[in-house]
């Protein structure tokens, strides 16, 4: 059971790249989510998905794009890399229920330059 | 809006001693209340967590957390910190509609 993983773990991009995130989780979770961590910001929700096939927009959507195709998966993506979106993104999930925990993946930290 | 308050940026203990965190939320309605911890390089780790009942919530690595709803507030302690204790500590509130929102965090320092 490895719970949420999350590839790559790190990444340097150009300014105008493309890239996608890759959250995994083997929990039959229902929910997944997308945050970003910025020194002194805490956690902000990018993106969240309430079940496969369903995405929905968080605290700081703008600059990306998501999808849940498979259950078990949740995918980032940023069309063109900005020097604002440098950070370290999670990805988390859980049961669905407004007091269930979420499980957090490891991060990926990624830079744009 | 849903939003948390840590008022405390970094704190710095002595081993063997007590803490306590801050956290202070703002929810129209009744709020679920957690606290997670990050170690350096690491996710996110639920200590605990709070959403009906007995307002002294008890959690992993020895901790405790008392929602005060007078005071809006859902502070973390422990009696003894050790070592390991030092990470970064989240406050987060929830709702029914199941997103998160998480204060800017502690960072604890635990001195020998």
């Amino acid at each position: 059971n490895a719970g949420v993983t999350q590839t790559p773990k790190f990444r340097v991009l150009k300014t105008g790249q493309s890239m996608t995130l890759l959250c995994a989780q083997d929990m039959n979770h229902e929910y997944m989510y997308w945050y970003r961590q910025d020194p002194g910001m805490g956690l902000r929700l990018i993106h969240y998905s309430v079940g496969e096939g369903t995405t929905a927009k968080g605290e700081v959507p703008d600059g990306y794009n998501v999808s849940r195709l498979k259950k078990q998966n949740f995918l980032l993506g940023l069309e063109s890399a900005a020097p604002s979106q440098t950070s370290v993104y999670f990805c988390a999930s859980s049961l669905g229920r407004a007091s269930d925990e979420q499980f957090f993946g490891p991060g990926t930290r990624l830079t744009v330059l | 809006a849903q939003s948390v308050t840590q008022p405390d940026i970094h704190i710095t203990v002595s081993e063997g001693a007590s803490l306590e965190l801050r956290c202070n939320y703002s929810y129209g309605a009744t709020p679920y209340l957690f606290w997670y911890v990050q170690s350096p390089g690491q996710g996110l780790q639920l200590l605990l967590k709070y959403f009906s009942g007995d307002t002294l919530v008890q959690g992993i690595k020895g901790f405790e957390a008392e929602f005060k709803r007078s005071q809006s507030s859902f502070n973390l302690r422990k009696p003894s910190v050790h070592w390991s204790d030092a990470a970064e500590y989240f406050c987060a509130v929830g709702g029914a509609d199941y997103k998160l929102s998480f204060g800017a965090g502690t960072t604890v320092t635990v001195r020998a």
